[in-house]
């Protein structure tokens, strides 16, 4: 298994502001993943974070809006900027160990007013 | 395109057997994988087929038939800490064939019922 430790749990945030969400693996991994969660929708995959390089992106998210840092194997920041409400959600990191199953951290719930 | 469905909700009652299926459409196949979610916490696996068949697992068993896009999550006995949202999620093909990501399903919502 994976100990994914993620914060803030939650937070509510004025729009126009920005926001940076922390997870910390208990192990070295060479893929973390970050994940949104609206409410009543399915975990979508934000992007990929890879140690040394750029994320990667999936179609519909880009850098500007989430930026995201990858300092070291078991650390990585998604940055929610300049938020809106429909940024309203929450915000799941996650790992893949044996067979690449997924482990994730607990969530930060973010509401935006 | 891609297309996880799973019914949005269901209620059993407690001791009973509940089936909760999933049908996908995916732009590859490597694997599906069932999820629990209890309200407020992160998801954590239940289960993994890869090969057509049943996969038992205590009280859970999952079942998968790739030619028909066609899954369930069986919960036997049930108890009331079983109420929680189960997660469908289907991991396809990048391009080139190699693994690709988790696509997600919007889950069912399992009410237990004493």
């Amino acid at each position: 298994s994976a100990v994914i430790s993620q914060k803030p749990s939650r937070d509510i945030c004025q729009r126009g502001t920005s926001l940076t969400i922390q997870c910390q693996v208990d192990s070295q991994v060479t893929m973390m993943f970050w994940y949104r969660q609206q409410p009543g929708q399915s975990l979508t995959l934000i992007a990929t974070a890879n140690q040394g390089s750029e994320a990667t992106y999936e179609s519909g998210f880009v850098i500007d809006k989430f930026p995201i840092s990858r300092p070291n194997l078991t650390f990585s920041t998604l940055t929610v900027s300049n938020m809106s409400p429909e940024d309203s959600s929450i915000y799941l990191c996650s790992v893949e160990r044996r067979g690449r199953q997924a482990f994730f951290g607990q969530g930060t719930r973010l509401t935006v007013v | 395109g891609q297309n996880i469905d799973q019914p949005t909700e269901m209620t059993a009652t407690e001791g009973a057997i509940v089936q909760i299926n999933c049908t996908y459409q995916t732009s590859g196949f490597n694997g599906l994988f069932w999820y629990q979610q209890h309200a407020g916490e992160a998801p954590t696996f239940l289960s993994y087929n890869v090969l057509d068949g049943l996969e038992e697992k205590g009280r859970f068993s999952s079942f998968l038939s790739r030619s028909k896009g066609y899954s369930y999550l069986l919960l036997k006995e049930l108890q009331m800490k079983d109420s929680a949202s189960y997660l469908c999620a289907v991991r396809g093909d990048n391009y080139g064939g190699s693994q690709g990501n988790l696509i997600f399903g919007k889950g069912t919502k399992l009410s237990v019922k004493p």
